[in-house]
């Protein structure tokens, strides 16, 4: 089956660290792939999407993700961390076979604390 | 905001019972996705509709059902609960339902099993 790993349940850093989260995905066809940020009390919001073109895709608010396809890999950085980026990010993924399905397969998630 | 609302935010209830969750997707968008979300599973998808019908199911118990209604507000029913029922219930929507669309969620509705 379709699975979404992250590899660290939770990172602390300091401000003005760079930040990497890994994420790998399973499915070996053709996907789009995603990280959804959930800031505290708020509702999951996207940071950024890559589904075709250019594997190095530039979100919101300074991160960006790579896609390696021969590593089934999605992982997103950002290369200076501020406290507001203290969050809860996920990766999901959803099969690109056209269609209306577009329901994503998250990982577990990755908390994330920045010490101001 | 999302756009997306989801009733109740909370909901305490005993087991056996039976609870429906509602959830208005954004103006426009004709697709509603449900997600539960707990401490060890993680955010799991439970079912997909589109414009009234249902598109895809996941990891959805027989227990849960769901429709979406043609004023496109859907709902989820969850029946004979039990403990582990208790969680995060997040409903989200897109305008099309698309494999590379944005999906929009709502604050979710925390269901508590007791």
């Amino acid at each position: 089956a379709q699975s979404v790993s992250q590899h660290n349940h939770h990172v602390i850093l300091s401000e003005a660290a760079s930040l990497e989260l890994g994420c790998n995905y399973s499915y070996g066809g053709t996907v789009n792939l995603f990280w959804y940020v959930q800031y505290p009390g708020q509702h999951l919001q996207l940071l950024l999407k890559y589904f075709s073109g250019d594997p190095l895709v530039k979100g919101i608010k300074g991160f960006e993700a790579e896609f390696i396809k021969s590593k089934f890999s999605f992982n997103l950085r950002k290369p200076s961390v501020q406290w507001s980026d203290t969050a809860e990010y996920f990766c999901a993924v959803s099969k690109n076979y056209g269609g209306s399905q577009g329901n994503l397969i998250f990982g577990k998630g990755t908390k994330l604390s920045v010490k101001p | 905001d999302s756009g997306v609302t989801q009733t109740p935010k909370h909901l305490i209830t005993a087991t056996g019972q039976r609870v429906t969750l509602r959830c208005s997707p954004r103006s426009g968008d004709l697709s509603v996705y449900w997600y539960q979300q707990s401490l060890d599973q993680g955010l799991q998808f439970l079912i997909h509709y589109y414009n009234g019908e249902e598109r895809a199911k996941g990891n959805i118990l027989e227990r849960f059902s769901a429709q979406q209604f043609p004023d496109l507000h859907s709902e989820l029913n969850l029946s004979s609960l039990e403990l582990g029922d208790s969680a995060l219930y997040f409903c989200a929507s897109s305008v099309a339902g698309q494999t590379n669309e944005k999906l929009f969620f709502g604050s979710g509705t925390q269901l508590s099993v007791l």
